[in-house]
């Protein structure tokens, strides 16, 4: 069964990092790209950045570059989303999705990963 | 930018429901490829994909859905509205960076 895996929810304090990560089976991990997409509460996606795991040929959403690091490991067939340091306004649902090329629509989500950033 | 339209439908089951996407730049790519997708988001779950480069519908998707449209202006299309089909909807253009989703639009169920 293809599906992408994400790790648990997170509740972290302004000024802490943190990686989330995004476990891909049932396919040839390193053939599709993975995107990361923010859902802050109430509110419609955000796309953060994509990645390629094949090569790690990685690319941002200029609201989001310089504050997360897009990664994989495509030995363990993960890729990663990671803050050096959070804040209060990172409060969100954070998702995988793969898409076969570059600019594919994305056909398989992971389940979300809650984050919750609070003194 | 992408803008959809209404913020919400309130449809009679078997009734039809229409959705309108509107771009801000052509989703249309050099490639000859128009890259709209559409996605529904059920309550407490992660988006699906339902359509993808403006018409074609995902794998397992009923033909109940349809896309069409062309340039900057798309349309999602339901013939007949089943409960299930609550959530909501988004449009996503993917022919440039950043790639953007449209506001979303809330279906319910009368």
């Amino acid at each position: 069964e293809v599906q992408l895996v994400q790790s648990g929810a997170e509740v972290k304090k302004p000024g802490e990092s943190l990686k989330i990560s995004c476990k891909g089976s049932g396919y040839r991990f390193t053939t599709y790209w993975i995107a990361w997409v923010r859902q802050m509460p109430g509110k419609g996606p955000e796309w953060m950045g994509i990645i390629y795991p094949g090569d790690s040929d990685t690319r941002y959403n200029p609201s989001f570059q310089g504050h997360v690091t897009i990664s994989a490991d495509k030995s363990l067939s993960t890729a990663y989303l990671q803050w050096g340091s959070l804040e209060a306004s990172d409060t969100a649902l954070y998702y995988c999705a793969r898409s076969r090329r570059f600019r594919d629509a994305f056909d398989m989500w992971g389940q979300g990963t809650v984050v919750t950033v609070s003194s | 930018v992408m803008t959809q339209t209404p913020l919400s439908l309130s449809v009679t089951p078997g009734q039809p429901a229409s959705i309108s996407c509107k771009s801000s730049q052509s989703l249309l790519h050099s490639n000859g490829r128009t890259y709209l997708s559409w996605y529904l988001q059920k309550p407490g779950q992660s988006p699906q994909l339902l359509i993808f480069d403006v018409s074609s519908r995902f794998s397992g998707v009923p033909d109940r859905f349809s896309g069409s449209g062309s340039g900057t202006d798309f349309t999602l299309k339901i013939s007949r509205v089943e409960a299930e089909d609550v959530g909501v909807y988004y449009c996503m253009q993917s022919v440039d960076l950043p790639l953007t989703f449209g506001g979303g639009t809330k279906v319910e169920i009368k």
